[in-house]
């Protein structure tokens, strides 16, 4: 089961410009996490997100969290060809203990 | 230093061949994950553990086993490999009994059945 979702499959930008990637989850959740993975490497955590959280900073990233409308969405500011990575929400579910349930994640492309 | 780290990190194997793949985490962590990565999918979870012993069931367990022999250790087994199982497979582990449970993933492990 998917319980979370990113909103596109890609997006390209130009350094300097800001993205902002789209996340909707299924569940109730308690907290969301949202991940970037760059070539050849595993995923890493960038913010998570508490459900009683509205916002939340990471020097040039901003998340926020929407429980009513179950969804979240990461923005990037000021990006860098650096930047350029897959990007993944993901939240827990409690199914016999904590699962880790990724959404399918979003190509973000930054060219100079 | 925190670590997980997945051995091998490459496989070639053939239809109906049995694979172990093998992830040691150094971090004390009390949970460890198998997840495989596929274009489209994501990175599906497809065993997880919260102790040694202990096993639980993910999203896409169907021909995978998986065993948690100590706190630093878990197995990833394929007993009859099929072509569909060709991925890129992730370990990760975390500790839910911290505030901030980030995990922290192995650099990957990716098999082909052919």
């Amino acid at each position: 089961s998917q319980l979370a979702e990113e909103n596109l499959w890609a997006l390209s930008v130009h350094e300097g410009e800001s993205v902002t990637v789209n996340c909707s989850y299924k569940t109730s959740i308690t907290a969301l996490q949202w991940y970037r993975q760059k070539s050849g490497e595993g995923p890493a955590q960038l913010i998570l997100i508490r459900s009683n959280e509205r916002e939340k900073r990471n020097g040039r990233l901003r998340a926020t969290l929407d429980t009513s409308s179950q969804s979240s969405s990461l923005s990037i500011t000021a990006t860098r060809c650096e930047d350029t990575a897959v990007y993944f929400c993901a939240t827990v579910t409690y199914q016999g203990g904590r699962a880790l349930i990724f959404g399918t994640g979003t190509t973000v492309s930054v060219s100079p | 230093e925190a670590a997980v780290t997945q051995s091998p990190r490459n496989k070639v194997t053939v239809t109906g061949g049995n694979v172990t793949l093998s992830c040691r985490q150094t971090n004390s962590h009390n949970y460890m994950y198998w997840y495989r990565q596929d274009t489209g999918h994501g990175l599906r979870l497809i065993h997880y553990s919260y102790g040694a012993g202990n096993l639980q069931i993910g999203d896409v367990p169907d021909g995978y086993k998986a065993t948690r022999t100590t706190q630093e250790d878990f197995f990833l087994l394929l007993e009859l490999a099929s072509p569909s199982q060709t991925s890129l497979y992730f370990c990760a582990s975390s500790d839910s009994r911290t505030d901030n449970q980030a995990p922290l993933f192995g650099e990957g492990t990716r098999l082909s059945v052919l």
